[in-house]
């Protein structure tokens, strides 16, 4: 089964600094998405960056990059410029993409409660 | 265009009682999940219907729920006699297909007294 890790409870940074957030995760698959979600005070999960496992260039969106690492299972999240809005639980996520009648269902990380400092 | 929709927001239950949540979801989106939240955990998968057939049933987590989109569009999660520890945010995403993105509604806090 594969399972997501943050190990990060929560963060801090200061306005317009840059912060990473960490995230591993465990599959015997080789394809496979891995997603960073925003979830502000009004719990709507909102997509922040996805990354494709056969891609070898890291995505960006915006101040929202990734690191991913596929042979170390790493999957982290830089934001650039840190804005007062960026604060919230940032989730990772890991989804299969296997064919036939699978799920592929979401599996989410415990997740990191970033504040950003005035 | 209008995104995924839940209601109530909030529900508070006595211990024991029946309750009943609903997600309406994304026109047009075949695929629809239901995720439980704890407090302070990351949502975890309960179960998935394609258009009107709920394909996977695994992550329920007893026999005192249950899932049900019977015209293949809004959905309702029913909890029957709750307990303490169903307390949780419930959380509904629809997805054009089963691979595309999912977007998730606000939720609905479930807190069981």
């Amino acid at each position: 089964a594969q399972t997501v890790t943050q190990s990060q409870p929560e963060m801090s940074v200061q306005e317009a600094e840059t912060v990473t957030l960490s995230c591993t995760y465990d599959t015997s698959e080789s394809d496979y998405y891995l997603f960073w979600y925003k979830q502000p005070p009004s719990r709507q999960m909102i997509l922040v960056i996805r990354q494709e496992a056969y891609k070898q260039q890291n995505a960006t969106e915006n101040r929202f990059s990734v690191n991913f690492q596929k042979a170390a299972k790493s999957f982290s999240l830089k934001i650039s410029d840190s804005q007062l809005g960026d604060a919230a639980m940032y989730f990772c996520a890991y989804r299969s993409v296997r064919g036939g009648g699978a799920t592929n269902k979401l599996i989410f990380g415990t997740g990191t409660l970033l504040a950003v400092q005035p | 265009g209008a995104g995924v929709s839940q209601s109530p927001r909030y529900k508070v239950a006595k211990r024991g009682q029946d309750v009943a949540l609903r997600c309406d979801p994304i026109s047009g989106h075949v695929s629809l999940f239901w995720y439980q939240q704890a407090l302070g955990q990351g949502p975890e998968f309960l179960t998935y219907f394609q258009n009107e057939a709920q394909l996977d049933k695994s992550g329920l987590p007893s026999d005192r729920f249950f899932a049900e989109r019977p015209e293949g569009s809004v959905s309702t999660l029913k909890i029957q006699r709750t307990q303490q520890e169903d307390s949780a945010v419930y959380l509904c995403a629809s997805s054009f297909t089963r691979d595309s993105e999912q977007y998730f509604g606000p939720g609905t806090r479930l807190t069981v007294t």
